[in-house]
């Protein structure tokens, strides 16, 4: 089955530090780019990094950039965000998404998502 | 940066009708690089339409996208019950990419 599978989500106070993860399966994992998007509770999506098939190009928004890092191990089909110095703001449901290649920045295939929540 | 407003906020309508989804952006999206996105209440976004009028795979006829420059529609030319759910529009063209407008909920009247 083609899915994605989020976890690592949970309740971490302010400045603490989560890793989410999102395991892949169904498709050939390394052909395509990954992304996370968020959505803060009863609000909108939210695009935060993206990561090319070979982890050759990176990208993030500018309301992360310097705290969190995505990266992605193509042999365990997998793709991470590490998170720091977390936010009140950063509470959101975590969406890992598959683009429709590499970089077309579109998403065809979403997981579930896992939710976090920054509050001391 | 572009920004994608969407309008209306909200589209109360009843099955069998057509539904008129609005995207504008503050820029021209570059090479209709726009997409939809349908989500409904405690589901992940599904992936209607990219390069503003061409379906992804396994979406209904009933739902086509049309538009260029600012400008873009989402039409559902008749609403089954299963399409009642929030629409976002997303625009991929430019930097920075990713950037999705706030969304419209298509409601029953």
């Amino acid at each position: 089955e083609v899915q994605l599978v989020e976890s690592g989500g949970g309740l971490v106070q302010p400045g603490r530090s989560l890793r989410l993860s999102c395991a892949a399966s169904g498709f050939t994992f390394d052909d395509y780019a990954m992304h996370w998007v968020r959505q803060a509770p009863g609000k909108g999506l939210e695009w935060v990094s993206g990561i090319s098939w070979n982890s050759g190009s990176i990208g993030y928004a500018d309301s992360v950039k310097g705290r969190f890092t995505i990266s992605r191990d193509n042999a365990k089909n997998s793709l991470y965000l590490q998170m720091n110095s977390l936010r009140a703001e950063d509470t959101a449901l975590y969406y890992c998404a598959k683009d429709n290649g590499d970089f077309y920045w579109y998403f065809d295939l979403w997981g579930r998502g896992t939710l976090v929540t920054v509050s001391s | 940066e572009i920004v994608l407003t969407q309008s209306p906020g909200t589209l109360s309508l009843s099955p069998g009708e057509r539904a008129t989804l609005s995207c504008r952006a503050s820029q021209s999206v570059s090479s209709s690089y726009l997409a939809w996105y349908q989500q409904k209440p405690g589901q992940a976004p599904r992936l209607l339409i990219y390069g503003a009028s061409s379906r992804a795979t396994g979406i209904p006829d009933r739902f086509s996208g049309s538009g260029s420059g600012t400008d873009f529609t989402l039409t559902i030319s008749r609403l089954e019950p299963e399409d009642f759910a929030v629409y976002y529009c997303q625009q991929y063209g430019s930097s920075p990419p990713g950037t999705f407008g706030q969304g419209t909920k298509v409601e029953i009247k």
